[in-house]
């Protein structure tokens, strides 16, 4: 019964490589989010899908890739991986309430990806 | 530009009560949230404030004046499993959320 879902929760790679990462939300919200958070915990957004369409997307090297199949899914591809892509990555969802408010995000366990 | 400000750490004493402060700014302004983060946890939801006052929830409440752009979280009956970090969360639009940095808190016996 987990709310939000990750797919890999570790990720060990090399340098040049391209990785995916898989989320999955059975909460039926509307917006599913990505986030970064480096090695000092600060966390970021990155992008931002509602009902399937790109409605956030940060200064994000265009390597990254999200990619949102349907409502309960959004993926992260990453080409050309970089040392400075290692981080934890997380993703998120929320749901619009009464006069559009939008107050609490769910978050997944998290991505470790290590890029040597 | 948006911004928030919260001190990097903290500590406190089992049984004690710690306040968090946070400062922000932004263009925009929708409501203010805490998040807690264990080491090698995700963030979860404490609270969210969208109008002034103070909301409480068990040990733990949230004040929010959007008038000195400035809120806080306060813990009472400090618990050593409240050792975390805690992060306040600007939302800045219907859906957009800027988090600021963090502050770990710790405590001692």
């Amino acid at each position: 019964d987990t709310a939000v879902s990750q797919t890999p929760k570790y990720l060990v790679t090399q340098m040049g490589n391209d990785k995916s990462i898989k989320c999955e939300q059975n909460l039926g919200h509307d917006t599913m989010y990505w986030y970064k958070q480096d090695s000092k915990k600060f966390l970021k957004i990155m992008f931002s899908y509602n009902n399937k369409e790109l409605i956030i997307n940060e200064t994000v090297p265009n390597r990254f890739s999200p990619k949102s199949p349907d409502k309960a899914h959004l993926n992260l591809h990453i080409n050309s991986l970089e040392l400075g892509d290692s981080a934890v990555y997380f993703c998120a969802s929320s749901q619009e309430l009464a006069g559009g408010r939008r107050e609490t995000q769910y978050f997944g366990p998290g991505t470790r990806l290590l890029v040597l | 530009g948006q911004s928030l400000e919260q001190p990097s750490e903290v500590t406190a004493v089992e049984g004690a009560i710690v306040q968090i402060n946070c400062t922000y700014q932004t263009s925009g302004f929708y409501g203010l949230s805490w998040y807690q983060q264990h080491d090698g946890g995700a963030p979860t939801f404490l609270s969210y404030n969208a109008l002034d006052g103070l909301e409480e929830t068990g040990r733990f409440s949230s004040f929010l004046s959007r008038s000195d752009s400035y809120g806080y979280l306060l813990l009472q009956e400090l618990q050593m499993k409240d050792s975390a970090s805690y992060f306040c969360a600007v939302h800045s639009s219907a859906s957009k959320i800027i988090f600021g940095s963090g502050t770990r808190l710790s405590i001692r016996p």
